[in-house]
Order: structure tokens, then sequence, then C-alpha cells
């Protein structure tokens, strides 16, 4: 069964960078896009970035261009998500998800916390 | 930009909710999709390419709309319908969500 597991919850410092992985199981990892969504504390879901795993071509929300960087390692099927030069504002629940080129999927990871707090 | 309408729903129990999604500009219908967000959980696709229920979604829910006006219908709500629901695009190179619609039982 198709299964996008990430890793545990964070705490850094601002200005600090973070890394989230993003583990697929039970499909073929290029035949689909991995989304990352992020929602603050009180706050709705912001899309922050679309990844094709195959080719390693990343589109990324232009607030976070500079910032956001992903990487795919193929042996493990895991996608990795960094945000460099934290702020508070960086505090939020990241979520991996299964999607097409466009669009978010069915299939979600758990969610990762993130907390920036000095 | 989506903008979601009302912020808040309140609908009794058995009822019919009907949230709407308005984009800045025209969309291409495909590209529009709808989540439920439940606390604690992962968002939930309920809606692909405006009016395609996602595999396990029960017919209660239905999708509609062209152009600029999308909306989300759910019939005979149910408590396991209580959440906040997303419409989601990517348009511009870039993907984007509405602010969502909380939907809770009156």
């Amino acid at each position: 069964q198709v299964q996008l597991v990430q890793s545990g919850a964070e705490v850094q410092k601002p200005g600090a960078s973070m890394r989230v992985s993003c583990k697929a199981s039970g499909y073929s990892l290029t035949n689909f896009y991995i989304h990352w969504v992020r929602q603050a504390p009180g706050q709705g879901l912001e899309w922050l970035a679309v990844v094709d795993p195959g080719e390693t071509n990343t589109r990324i929300v232009p607030k976070l261009q500079g910032r956001l960087t992903t990487t795919t390692d193929m042996s493990t099927t895991t996608i990795y998500m960094e945000l460099s030069r934290l702020t508070s504002d960086d505090t939020a629940v990241y979520y991996c998800a299964r999607g097409s080129r466009f669009l978010a999927g069915a299939f979600w990871g758990q969610g990762t916390h993130v907390t920036v707090s000095s | 930009v989506l903008t979601q309408s009302p912020a808040t729903l309140s609908v009794s129990a058995g009822d019919r909710a009907t949230l709407s999604c308005r984009a800045s500009q025209n969309i291409d219908s495909t590209y529009l999709a709808w989540f439920q967000h439940r606390p604690g959980q992962a968002p939930r696709l309920l809606i692909y390419a405006t009016s395609s229920r996602a595999k396990g979604i029960p017919d209660r829910y239905s999708g509609s709309g062209s152009g600029t006006d999308f909306s989300l219908t759910i019939t005979r709500l149910e408590s396991e319908d209580v959440g906040v629901y997303y419409c989601h695009h990517y348009g511009g190179a870039a993907g984007t969500f509405g602010q969502g619609t909380k939907v809770e039982i009156k």
C-alpha cells in the first residue's frame, strides 16, 4: 500500500535550517510528484513546493525561493525538504503529499511539527 | 488567489452545506481540488478535477463549477463532516489553497 512516512518533530533556533524527510513506499517514486504543504498554528494550509523526484525538478512558492531546497535519494525512496534561515513564522506542521504535476493528491505523510524558537 | 466563503458554516445534522471557492481569474477546472482537514490528521482528498470524487469518498460529497466559481456540496451532514475544507489549485507556476471554510454542526 502507498505510504509516506515523515521524520520526527524538530526544534530549531532562528537563523538555523530544518530538514524534513518523506519516505515513500508502495509505488514507483518516479511515477508521481511530491508536494510540500505546511500549516502554521491557527492558520490554513500553505502550499510550498512540488518535486519531480525522477528529474530533481522543483517548483517553489515565490516567497520561499532561495530558502527552500529539495533533494531525492532514489536508493531509499526518500525526498528531503530543507528550509534555511528560519524565523518564528516557519513554525508549522509540514506535510508531504503524493500528487500530480499540479495538485496534491490522496496520499499524505503524517506531518512533521517544526518549532522555531530561541 | 482562491477566496473561500463563508469562513464558518454552521449546519444542522442532516442538512446540506454548500461551500464556495472563487478564483481571482479563470482557471482550468482540471486543476481544482477539495480537501477536508480535521485537527491532528493529514488533509483528505475529497474531490479532484472540480467534480470527480476521490476513492472512498461518499456520494454525499459533490463538486461543481467552472471559470472562477466553484463549490463543494455536502448533503445529509453528519458529525464526521466537521472540519475545515480547502479548495486547491495550481496556477502561475505555483500551487495555492484557499483560506478554508470551517464546517460545524449547529
